[in-house]
């Protein structure tokens, strides 16, 4: 069975510093993708990233990257210069199978990031 | 492109009473959508997975007669919460995938309250 393990409830830092969420993940497949979802107060998800277990690739987006490593079933988050609009739950989430993210998600438990002026 | 709509966002009836709740796909068709449950402060639990024209799946420990969906169109999935009590409350997301299959959007999610 798949699992989606963010040990970080909550994360509290100071405007301008980085901080990395961690996220572990479980399964059995060897074809799966791996997402980063942001939910802010609304609670509406919004999609971060989305990688497939083939490409270990690390990728770089404005002030956000991710490091996917296999060999340690772990795909990090890391946002630098964090800023009080990037206070939100992060989710990472895990699909199984072929179809490219398209497939039933199961989602971590989340990591409460609070960045304060 | 690849917008999914729910409706309500928000709703609040007494308990004993039966919500519907809509998730449309609105520039797309969706063969498959998937029912999310999320209480406060906690994760996104997979609910159901709804596929046009068949019955759902459920996932385990999900009463598939208190949550009653259907799908009658490759463009809205609907998800009915039957004799709602309190304990019901949550916040119901809708996904959905086109019908190629690789991908899925989220809707922006429907706050239930059962009084």
């Amino acid at each position: 069975a798949q699992k989606v393990t963010q040990a970080q409830t909550e994360i509290s830092v100071v405007e301008k510093e980085d901080v990395t969420l961690d996220c572990v993940y479980e399964t059995r497949d060897t074809t799966y993708y791996l997402f980063w979802y942001k939910q802010p107060p609304s609670g509406e998800l919004v999609f971060l990233i989305r990688r497939n277990s083939f490409d270990e690739q690390n990728e770089i987006s404005g002030r956000y990257s991710w490091n996917f490593q296999k060999s340690t079933s772990s795909f990090n988050f890391t946002i630098t210069a964090s800023q009080v609009v990037d206070s939100a739950v992060y989710f990472c989430a895990l699909s199984e199978g072929i179809t490219g993210g398209g497939n039933k998600l199961t989602f971590g438990t989340g990591t409460q990031l609070k960045v304060e002026l | 492109g690849a917008v999914v709509s729910q409706h309500p966002s928000r709703v609040i009836c007494k308990s004993g009473t039966s919500v519907k709740i809509e998730c449309r796909s609105l520039d797309f068709q969706a063969t498959t959508m998937f029912w999310y449950r999320q209480f406060p402060k906690q994760s996104l639990m997979l609910m159901a997975t709804s596929n046009e024209g068949s019955k759902a799946t459920y996932e385990q420990g999900v009463e598939k007669d208190k949550f009653l969906i259907n799908h009658a169109s490759l463009t809205l999935s609907t998800l009915t919460v039957t004799s709602a009590h309190p304990e019901d409350s949550s916040f119901y997301i809708c996904s959905a995938r086109w019908t190629s299959g690789n991908e899925q959007f989220f809707g922006p999610g429907t706050r239930l309250t059962v009084l």
